[in-house]
């Protein structure tokens, strides 16, 4: 199994909402990540969970706040957000291997704040 | 810190031609070198990767790159593009296994034409 499987694939929310968008692989990964892509744009790294302690911020918002539950699993709750926000929203997972070093993407979370 | 240059935005191409998409990065280290491809609305899917040993590297749907230390590239080419392979395609890097954070170039839209 090499799939990222990312929940919900489209969110409309409100600037008042909160929401959380879910990620999960079973490949054994330790470390997962949240990236923000923009049109036209390349991924923008937000978060990196390694052994499911928060190594990386790459200086993201308060109203982002991502949760590792365990080695599966990774969240981004989401709040107070404004309209610049929308966006595609990619999980990511990786491994601590020199033969498998890649990243396993997700299909992303379409988000639009209205 | 690394740093990723795709040297072409956009690629137009007609069916059947060959192709060769530009990455050039610069780094003090070893790497490790990706290539991903993003069709609409999706994920990034891996095409490809060099760890090390051949520079010429094979991926799926018939891409494959070639890496060159003395000129820090790492070229993505297809002898014969079809219209399906249409896509967004970034080049990343990775410092080593131990670092988690892939550096990605802005990407090159290749757009096939019949």
């Amino acid at each position: 199994d090499t799939e990222v499987t990312q929940t919900p694939k489209h969110l409309v929310m409100g600037m008042t909402n909160k929401k959380s968008l879910k990620c999960e692989q079973h490949m054994g990964h330790r470390a997962m990540y949240w990236y923000k892509q923009k049109a036209k744009k390349p991924p923008e790294l937000m978060f990196v969970y390694s052994y499911e302690k928060l190594s990386i911020n790459e200086s993201v918002p308060s109203r982002f706040s991502p949760e590792c539950p365990n080695s599966s699993l990774l969240n981004l709750h989401l709040h107070a957000l404004q309209p610049e926000d929308s966006a595609l929203y990619l999980c990511a997972s990786s491994q601590a291997s020199d033969r498998m070093p890649e990243a396993f993407f997700g299909q992303g979370t379409r988000l639009t704040v209205v | 810190a690394q740093s990723v240059t795709q040297l072409d935005s956009q690629v137009p191409v007609f069916e059947e031609a060959p192709v060769e998409l530009r990455c050039n990065y610069s780094s003090s280290v070893s790497v490790y070198l990706f290539w991903y491809v993003q069709y609409p609305n999706q994920g990034l899917q891996l095409l490809l990767k060099y760890l090390s040993g051949s520079t010429l590297v094979k991926g799926i749907n018939g891409f494959e790159a070639e890496f060159n230390k003395s000129q820090t590239s790492f070229h993505l080419r297809k002898p014969s593009v079809h219209i399906s392979d249409t896509a967004e395609y970034f080049c990343a890097v990775r410092r080593d296994y131990n670092f988690n954070k892939f550096y990605f170039g802005s990407g090159t839209k290749l757009n096939v034409k019949p």
